[in-house]
């Protein structure tokens, strides 16, 4: 009940393209969804976050989309960039639980040029 | 860099060596936590810190040993570690653990146990 399945585990994506990673829990009382990035040689990096009480969240070309009764979240990387290469990690948490993020697997993202 | 400083950023040891991880923060956050990221698997928690108070421990072995002097330093002491322990060792911090804030993450240390 505590995992988070995050896919797929490496993405190709042409640059310009759309880029879709997904995530998918099953315990309800996850209240805080955020999205990290990860470059080599450095740690994740808080990029985007959402609560379930929104079905959608975009910063820039990242888009968070939400469906609370499919108990999913996915991230779109809207035009994306070479320069959006990287590892990203969904996860959750809530409070009740201490905060304590629970991460995916992580998806490694190639964005070609 | 971040705002959480992690050192060193690799290291070597033997499997009867004795060694220590330290990460500080200087953002004002109370609580730290130490993960665990290995290749194609989730980052694993190990240890969090509140306050200076540890609050879970993960089922780590007794051979990571923790330690928080205070809110802006946090130690992982390690000794005679196997080979599988080699990873990438995060730490974090956080405003606090009482409420669902984003985490800032460390660069991480480089372990290899040969």
């Amino acid at each position: 009940q505590q995992q988070v399945k995050q896919s797929p585990q490496s993405l190709i994506v042409q640059k310009g393209g759309i880029s879709i990673i997904n995530c998918a829990y099953e315990n309800t009382a996850f209240d805080y969804f955020p999205w990290y990035q990860q470059f080599p040689g450095k740690g994740p990096a808080l990029l985007i976050a959402i609560r379930p009480d929104v079905s959608e969240k975009k910063e820039g070309r990242f888009t968070i989309s939400f469906n609370k009764s499919a108990k999913q979240f996915s991230l779109h990387i809207m035009d994306s960039q070479p320069g959006d290469s990287a590892t990203y990690f969904c996860a959750a948490s809530k409070e009740e639980y201490g905060n304590k993020l629970v991460f995916g697997a992580g998806t490694i993202l190639r964005v070609k040029s | 860099e971040t705002g959480v400083t992690q050192t060193p950023r690799h290291l070597v040891m033997g499997m009867t060596n004795k060694k220590s991880l330290k990460c500080e923060q200087h953002l004002g956050h109370n609580a730290m936590y130490w993960y665990k990221q290995s290749a194609k698997k989730p980052l694993e928690l190990m240890f969090v810190y509140n306050f200076k108070e540890q609050t879970e421990n993960n089922s780590v072995p007794s051979r990571f040993s923790p330690e928080c002097p205070n809110s802006s330093h946090l130690f992982l002491h390690l000794h005679t570690l196997q080979p599988e322990d080699s990873a990438l060792y995060l730490c974090a911090s956080s405003q606090d653990t009482g409420g669902a804030y984003g985490y800032t993450f460390g660069s991480g240390t480089r372990l290899t146990v040969v």
